[in-house]
Protein backbone atom coordinates (compact mmCIF):
# COMPACT_ATOMS: atom_id res chain seq x y z
CA UNK A 1 0.00 0.00 0.00
CA UNK A 2 2.87 2.73 0.76
CA UNK A 3 3.23 5.26 -2.40
CA UNK A 4 6.80 5.89 -1.88
CA UNK A 5 8.81 3.41 -0.28
CA UNK A 6 13.04 3.87 0.05
CA UNK A 7 15.08 1.00 1.85
CA UNK A 8 17.21 0.88 3.84
CA UNK A 9 15.24 3.14 6.66
CA UNK A 10 19.06 2.85 8.51
CA UNK A 11 22.11 3.30 7.45
CA UNK A 12 25.29 3.22 9.27
CA UNK A 13 28.64 2.61 7.25
CA UNK A 14 32.08 3.76 7.64
CA UNK A 15 33.97 6.36 5.59
CA UNK A 16 35.13 5.36 1.99
CA UNK A 17 32.12 2.66 1.40
CA UNK A 18 30.10 2.73 -1.10
CA UNK A 19 26.67 2.71 -0.82
CA UNK A 20 22.86 2.58 -2.52
CA UNK A 21 19.62 3.87 -1.50
CA UNK A 22 16.54 2.32 -2.94
CA UNK A 23 13.41 3.93 -4.35
CA UNK A 24 10.14 2.82 -5.50
CA UNK A 25 6.73 4.71 -6.35
CA UNK A 26 3.58 2.67 -7.22
CA UNK A 27 1.83 6.07 -8.04
CA UNK A 28 2.24 6.18 -11.36
CA UNK A 29 3.69 9.03 -11.22
CA UNK A 30 6.18 10.28 -14.23
CA UNK A 31 8.68 12.72 -11.90
CA UNK A 32 10.89 11.34 -8.97
CA UNK A 33 13.65 13.17 -6.71
CA UNK A 34 16.47 12.74 -4.56
CA UNK A 35 16.02 15.30 -1.31
CA UNK A 36 18.80 15.45 1.27
CA UNK A 37 18.05 17.13 4.83
CA UNK A 38 20.83 17.89 6.80
CA UNK A 39 20.78 18.36 10.81
CA UNK A 40 19.43 21.82 10.35
CA UNK A 41 16.47 20.47 8.89
CA UNK A 42 17.71 21.84 5.75
CA UNK A 43 16.02 20.05 2.64
CA UNK A 44 17.76 20.12 -0.36
CA UNK A 45 17.37 18.71 -3.64
CA UNK A 46 19.61 16.99 -5.43
CA UNK A 47 18.02 15.40 -8.31
CA UNK A 48 14.88 14.92 -10.25
CA UNK A 49 13.83 12.45 -12.79
CA UNK A 50 11.17 12.62 -15.38
CA UNK A 51 11.06 9.48 -17.45
CA UNK A 52 13.78 8.44 -17.24
CA UNK A 53 15.16 11.26 -17.96
CA UNK A 54 17.69 13.39 -15.70
CA UNK A 55 16.06 17.12 -15.92
CA UNK A 56 17.64 18.73 -13.07
CA UNK A 57 20.82 17.73 -11.10
CA UNK A 58 21.71 20.02 -8.36
CA UNK A 59 25.96 21.05 -7.69
CA UNK A 60 26.43 17.96 -5.84
CA UNK A 61 29.39 16.39 -5.72
CA UNK A 62 29.66 13.53 -8.70
CA UNK A 63 29.81 10.79 -5.66
CA UNK A 64 26.31 10.76 -5.72
CA UNK A 65 25.04 9.16 -8.97
CA UNK A 66 20.84 8.15 -9.62
CA UNK A 67 19.65 5.49 -11.06
CA UNK A 68 16.85 4.55 -12.65
CA UNK A 69 15.71 1.78 -14.44
CA UNK A 70 12.04 2.55 -14.94
CA UNK A 71 10.09 5.14 -13.98
CA UNK A 72 8.77 3.54 -10.92
CA UNK A 73 12.46 3.16 -9.53
CA UNK A 74 15.37 5.59 -8.66
CA UNK A 75 18.23 4.70 -6.54
CA UNK A 76 20.67 6.66 -5.19
CA UNK A 77 24.70 5.66 -5.15
CA UNK A 78 26.81 6.96 -3.18
CA UNK A 79 30.64 6.38 -3.74
CA UNK A 80 33.31 7.12 -1.28
CA UNK A 81 31.77 8.40 1.69
CA UNK A 82 32.44 11.58 3.49
CA UNK A 83 31.40 12.33 6.96
CA UNK A 84 29.56 14.64 5.44
CA UNK A 85 27.08 13.22 3.79
CA UNK A 86 25.47 12.05 6.92
CA UNK A 87 21.90 13.12 6.80
CA UNK A 88 18.19 12.25 5.97
CA UNK A 89 17.91 11.12 2.36
CA UNK A 90 14.38 11.45 1.07
CA UNK A 91 12.97 10.43 -1.85
CA UNK A 92 9.40 11.74 -3.26
CA UNK A 93 7.48 11.45 -6.95
CA UNK A 94 4.74 13.79 -8.15
CA UNK A 95 2.56 13.33 -11.43
CA UNK A 96 4.02 16.23 -12.83
CA UNK A 97 7.22 18.47 -12.59
CA UNK A 98 4.62 21.51 -10.84
CA UNK A 99 2.34 19.05 -8.93
CA UNK A 100 2.47 18.19 -4.98
CA UNK A 101 5.28 16.01 -4.22
CA UNK A 102 4.99 12.48 -2.62
CA UNK A 103 7.91 11.52 -0.16
CA UNK A 104 9.43 8.53 1.36
CA UNK A 105 10.13 7.85 4.72
CA UNK A 106 13.67 8.58 4.46
CA UNK A 107 16.77 7.06 4.78
CA UNK A 108 18.70 7.98 7.93
CA UNK A 109 22.81 7.81 6.91
CA UNK A 110 25.48 7.76 9.55
CA UNK A 111 28.75 7.54 9.01
CA UNK A 112 31.54 6.51 11.04
CA UNK B 1 20.18 33.49 -6.72
CA UNK B 2 17.00 32.34 -4.72
CA UNK B 3 15.95 32.89 -1.71
CA UNK B 4 13.19 31.99 1.00
CA UNK B 5 12.37 33.75 4.32
CA UNK B 6 10.17 32.22 7.16
CA UNK B 7 10.27 32.16 10.77
CA UNK B 8 12.46 30.09 12.68
CA UNK B 9 9.82 29.09 15.14
CA UNK B 10 6.06 30.06 15.93
CA UNK B 11 4.42 28.99 19.58
CA UNK B 12 0.65 29.13 19.52
CA UNK B 13 -2.20 28.13 21.99
CA UNK B 14 -4.64 24.97 21.58
CA UNK B 15 -7.74 26.30 19.70
CA UNK B 16 -6.18 29.63 18.08
CA UNK B 17 -5.11 30.92 15.08
CA UNK B 18 -1.32 30.91 13.96
CA UNK B 19 0.22 32.65 10.19
CA UNK B 20 3.34 31.17 9.35
CA UNK B 21 4.61 33.90 6.22
CA UNK B 22 7.21 33.14 3.71
CA UNK B 23 8.97 35.73 1.55
CA UNK B 24 10.81 34.96 -1.40
CA UNK B 25 13.19 36.02 -3.75
CA UNK B 26 13.57 34.23 -7.24
CA UNK B 27 13.22 34.58 -10.79
CA UNK B 28 10.85 32.14 -12.84
CA UNK B 29 8.72 32.18 -10.32
CA UNK B 30 5.82 29.71 -11.00
CA UNK B 31 4.32 28.55 -7.75
CA UNK B 32 4.26 27.92 -3.94
CA UNK B 33 3.63 25.22 -2.30
CA UNK B 34 3.56 24.55 1.32
CA UNK B 35 4.81 21.13 3.38
CA UNK B 36 4.16 19.75 7.15
CA UNK B 37 7.03 17.56 8.36
CA UNK B 38 6.33 16.01 12.16
CA UNK B 39 9.55 15.42 13.90
CA UNK B 40 11.25 12.51 12.53
CA UNK B 41 8.75 11.63 9.27
CA UNK B 42 8.52 12.99 5.79
CA UNK B 43 7.32 16.13 4.54
CA UNK B 44 3.45 16.30 3.67
CA UNK B 45 1.78 18.01 0.78
CA UNK B 46 -0.30 20.76 2.34
CA UNK B 47 -1.39 23.07 -0.37
CA UNK B 48 -0.20 24.38 -3.62
CA UNK B 49 -0.65 28.50 -4.78
CA UNK B 50 -0.23 29.85 -8.45
CA UNK B 51 -2.21 32.63 -8.46
CA UNK B 52 -2.83 35.38 -6.09
CA UNK B 53 -5.39 34.79 -3.18
CA UNK B 54 -6.39 32.12 -0.54
CA UNK B 55 -6.61 28.28 -1.10
CA UNK B 56 -8.52 26.83 1.52
CA UNK B 57 -8.41 23.36 2.96
CA UNK B 58 -9.91 22.02 5.93
CA UNK B 59 -8.68 24.03 8.64
CA UNK B 60 -5.57 24.79 6.44
CA UNK B 61 -5.65 28.25 4.35
CA UNK B 62 -2.40 29.43 2.33
CA UNK B 63 -2.20 32.49 0.42
CA UNK B 64 -0.36 34.37 -1.97
CA UNK B 65 1.12 37.60 -3.19
CA UNK B 66 3.33 37.49 -6.66
CA UNK B 67 3.47 41.24 -6.57
CA UNK B 68 4.27 41.24 -2.86
CA UNK B 69 6.52 37.84 -3.25
CA UNK B 70 5.08 36.66 -0.40
CA UNK B 71 2.83 33.75 1.25
CA UNK B 72 1.65 32.33 4.09
CA UNK B 73 -0.30 29.49 6.12
CA UNK B 74 -2.92 30.24 7.74
CA UNK B 75 -3.74 27.18 10.85
CA UNK B 76 -7.38 27.32 12.21
CA UNK B 77 -8.11 25.93 15.78
CA UNK B 78 -4.95 24.43 16.61
CA UNK B 79 -4.63 21.27 17.70
CA UNK B 80 -1.75 19.89 19.51
CA UNK B 81 -0.66 17.44 16.25
CA UNK B 82 -0.33 20.32 14.54
CA UNK B 83 3.04 20.75 15.64
CA UNK B 84 5.39 19.98 13.50
CA UNK B 85 7.67 22.09 11.08
CA UNK B 86 5.89 23.87 8.38
CA UNK B 87 8.58 24.60 4.72
CA UNK B 88 7.13 26.65 2.31
CA UNK B 89 8.45 25.67 -1.23
CA UNK B 90 9.26 27.66 -4.01
CA UNK B 91 8.55 26.07 -7.91
CA UNK B 92 10.55 28.23 -10.65
CA UNK B 93 10.27 27.79 -14.37
CA UNK B 94 13.11 27.20 -16.51
CA UNK B 95 12.65 24.38 -19.13
CA UNK B 96 11.28 21.33 -16.59
CA UNK B 97 9.96 23.86 -12.86
CA UNK B 98 12.47 23.38 -9.90
CA UNK B 99 11.85 23.33 -6.27
CA UNK B 100 13.52 25.10 -3.48
CA UNK B 101 12.32 24.58 -0.11
CA UNK B 102 12.43 27.32 2.71
CA UNK B 103 14.43 26.41 5.88
CA UNK B 104 11.51 25.66 7.49
CA UNK B 105 9.30 27.21 10.65
CA UNK B 106 8.86 24.91 13.87
CA UNK B 107 4.99 25.42 15.32
CA UNK B 108 5.10 24.40 19.06
CA UNK B 109 1.19 24.15 20.00
CA UNK B 110 0.96 24.96 23.50
CA UNK B 111 -2.27 24.10 26.04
Amino acid sequence: DTAVSQTPKYLVTQMGNDKSIKCEQNLGHDTMYWYKQDSKKFLKIMFSYNNKELIINETVPNRFSPKSPDKAHLNLHINSLELGDSAVYFCASSRGANQPQHFGDGTRLSIL
Amino acid sequence: GQSLEQPSEVTAVEGAIVQINCTYQTSGFYGLSWYQQHDGGAPTFLSYNALDGLEETGRFSSFLSRSDSYGYLLLQELQMKDSASYFCAVLRSGGYQKVTFGTGTKLQVIP
